[in-house]
């Protein structure tokens, strides 16, 4: 099966400088690589995906790469700010003949320092 | 648009006995798929429904059995509860088997 690798476990930033969060993948089938921030006592919410045809997606702040012969992606912040706060997984999705499956790393907490 | 929605908030349960939990998906969401996330650990997939039926299935017993009614609505059911089975259960809903995922807030059971 499809196993997810995420680094660093935690992270800590100064306000304004950027963060990097680091994934890898061990199945060429995954084809669909989300990013979900997770705040205390909630559930994980999507704040940007990328499919396997794609290098590389922006949303303001925010950016995914992922290298698909490497088999790793990357979430890039910017300009971080203190609401970033959190913790962020990565997940891959894998689509099989018995349907679809989902993988996710371990998590990153992410401090940034005001 | 409405969000997904879970209940309850909050289960206590004894070792040996079963729970249903139950997810509403999000507005025009047709996909549910459901999440054990145990304390300082990412998601594990448990399994995905589809037109009611299940449509792809993690690394989890039998005793892990799901159902989706025809309002896409949602229930986990885990029969035999151990202690490990202590975490906090996550639903989430997409458009017809579609990749993108919208969580809940999700349950957190705590087995005694």
């Amino acid at each position: 099966g499809e196993n997810v690798e995420q680094h660093p476990s935690t992270l800590s930033v100064q306000e304004g400088d950027s963060a990097v969060i680091k994934c890898t993948y061990s199945d060429s089938a995954s084809n669909y690589f989300p990013w979900y921030k997770q705040e205390l006592g909630k559930g994980p919410q999507l704040i940007i995906d990328i499919r396997s045809n794609v290098g590389e997606k922006k949303d303001q702040r925010i950016a995914v790469t992922l290298n698909k012969t490497a088999k790793h992606f990357s979430l890039h912040i910017t300009e971080t700010q203190p609401e970033d706060s959190a913790v962020y997984f990565c997940a891959a999705r894998r689509r099989a003949n018995t349907g679809n499956q989902f993988y996710f790393g371990t998590g990153t907490s992410l401090t940034v320092i005001p | 648009e409405t969000g997904v929605t879970q209940s309850p908030t909050h289960l206590i349960k004894t070792r040996g006995q079963q729970v249903t939990l139950r997810c509403s998906s999000q507005s025009g969401h047709n996909t549910v798929s459901w999440y054990q996330q145990a304390l300082g650990q990412g998601p594990q997939f448990i399994f995905q429904y589809y037109r009611e039926e299940e449509n792809g299935r993690g690394n989890f017993p039998p005793r892990f059995s799901g159902l989706q009614f025809p309002n896409y609505s949602s229930e986990l059911n885990v029969n035999a509860l151990e202690l490990d089975d202590s975490a906090l259960y996550l639903c989430a809903s997409s458009r017809t088997q579609g990749p993108t995922q919208y969580f809940g807030p999700g349950t957190r059971l705590l087995v005694l």
